[in-house]
């Protein structure tokens, strides 16, 4: 199948500071990405929706200023996580679909930890 | 909004048995696709099954099996002759197109 990998899997911050965290799709052009947030022992929460070259779509409750998401190529995605806080820490998960199949295909996930 | 529901927080199974993990929805829509992934404590999303709402056929993948029942809005798993390697957290899915929405999930346990 499709591969998406995520970088960095696995970061620590400081409080205040901004993260940067991308999403790829190694061998297919995906079309529209994804980004998810899951906590401990909880489900995918859809934080926002990314098509290439245009503005993200975000969620009810999900603060675009914080939460920046780039879509600059049909390979590319970035979640950046601006000022980040304890309450930030998470695992973020991104997904993107192929545009010939319309399948979704996720990535390994990040882990956040803001110290 | 599309709903997905999983009301069973945990499961454990006997290896080389049988179980079925349980999900409905909930949605006014008449087009849609329904998944179950599999995610093990690696945290890396695993899809298990598809089916397509327009299908009456359950989807089969080899010891992986559905029960769909669309009036019902039901879309069951059952997992046969389970194995250690079975051991995960399961999420039912709902997509109606490129949106995905996850059932709170259902944590599998595989006894030896």
């Amino acid at each position: 199948g499709a591969v998406v990998s995520q970088h960095p899997s696995w970061v620590i911050c400081k409080s205040g500071t901004s993260v940067k965290i991308e999403c790829r799709s190694l061998d297919f052009q995906a079309t529209t990405m994804f980004w998810y947030r899951q906590f401990p022992k909880q489900s995918l929460m859809l934080m926002a929706t990314s098509n290439e070259g245009s503005k993200a779509t975000y969620e009810q409750g999900v603060e675009k200023d914080k939460f920046l998401i780039n879509h600059a190529s049909l390979t590319l995605s970035t979640l950046t996580v601006t000022s980040a806080h304890p309450e930030d820490s998470s695992f973020y998960i991104c997904s993107a679909r192929q545009g010939a199949t319309g399948e979704l295909f996720f990535g390994e996930g990040s882990r956040l930890t803001v110290l | 909004a599309q709903t997905v529901t999983q009301s069973q927080p945990e499961m454990s199974v006997q290896e080389a048995e049988t179980v079925t993990l349980s999900c409905t929805y909930d949605t006014s829509e008449s087009d849609y696709y329904l998944f179950w992934y599999k995610q093990p404590p690696s945290r890396q999303m695993i899809l298990v099954i598809r089916q397509e709402a327009y299908k009456q056929q359950n989807a089969t993948e080899n010891r992986f099996s559905v029960n769909f029942q669309k009036a019902a809005k039901s879309f069951s798993l059952k997992i046969s002759d389970s194995q250690l390697g079975d051991a995960a957290m399961y999420f039912c899915a709902y997509r109606s197109l490129s949106r995905l929405t996850f059932g709170e999930g259902t944590q599998l346990t595989v006894n030896p």
